[in-house]
């Protein structure tokens, strides 16, 4: 079965660094996610992306958040200027429309 | 806005017993409704669905039903294995139709079962 798959699966990054998580949605999904989990916390919503653009983000997801699809086969996650309380647990997802979204496994953000 | 309320774990218990993890949730349209288990380690998987009132969403023995007079998705399982140690994630989309698909997830509960 297809499946999202995300890179790294650990990052470890100094505060104020830029750091890009990376994302490989399932071939035919046209919508796809990012959301975040603080250690401990529930699961959040930060952003949606449908036809090349954002299509929702939620308020957690400032000026230092950016997305992209670059290639057609990819969908980053920058963060700019790293804080302490990004550390997180990233996940990906992607979906067909109201079907439901399949997740990757995640990338555990680690901000030194 | 959109909001998932869920059973504080965590809950522990023993093979072969019955669960129930409650769930409620408010909203202003009619969402679709989701239940996501994540093992350790692992990202979420969909467990089950239910798209509209009175649908029941069932998978692995789980089993859910969309009750809007209560605006509950409780999960259940009759009879629980070990292999069922995981995190439990009630969520809801599409509350506002249009393309808002965004899922609005619980806090998780946490659930081992023990030999």
């Amino acid at each position: 079965e297809p499946e999202v798959t995300q890179t790294p699966s650990h990052q470890v990054t100094q505060m104020g660094q830029e750091v890009i998580l990376r994302c490989v949605p399932i071939s035919n999904h046209l919508y796809f996610y990012w959301y975040r989990q603080i250690l401990g916390q529930k699961v959040e919503f930060l952003v949606s992306f449908y036809n090349n653009e954002i299509s929702e983000k939620s308020e957690i997801f400032d000026d230092q958040f950016s997305v992209e699809r670059p290639d057609g086969s990819n969908f980053t996650l920058k963060i700019r200027s790293t804080k302490l309380e990004d550390s997180a647990m990233y996940f990906c997802a992607s979906g067909r429309g109201g079907q439901p979204q399949h997740f990757g496994d995640g990338t555990r953000l680690s901000i030194l | 806005g959109d909001s998932v309320t869920q059973m504080e774990g965590p809950v522990t218990l023993s093979e072969e017993a019955f669960l129930t993890i409650n769930c409620t949730y408010t909203a202003t349209g009619y969402p679709s409704l989701f239940w996501y288990v994540q093992y350790p380690g692992e990202g979420l998987q969909l467990l089950l669905k239910a798209t509209k009132a009175d649908d029941k969403g069932s998978n692995k023995g789980f089993e859910a039903t969309y009750r809007k007079e209560t605006t509950s998705f409780h999960l259940e399982k009759g009879s629980v294995q070990v292999s069922d140690s995981a995190v439990y994630f009630c969520a809801l989309s599409g509350a506002s139709g249009g393309s808002n698909y965004k899922l609005t997830f619980g806090k998780g509960t946490l659930l081992t079962v023990n030999p």
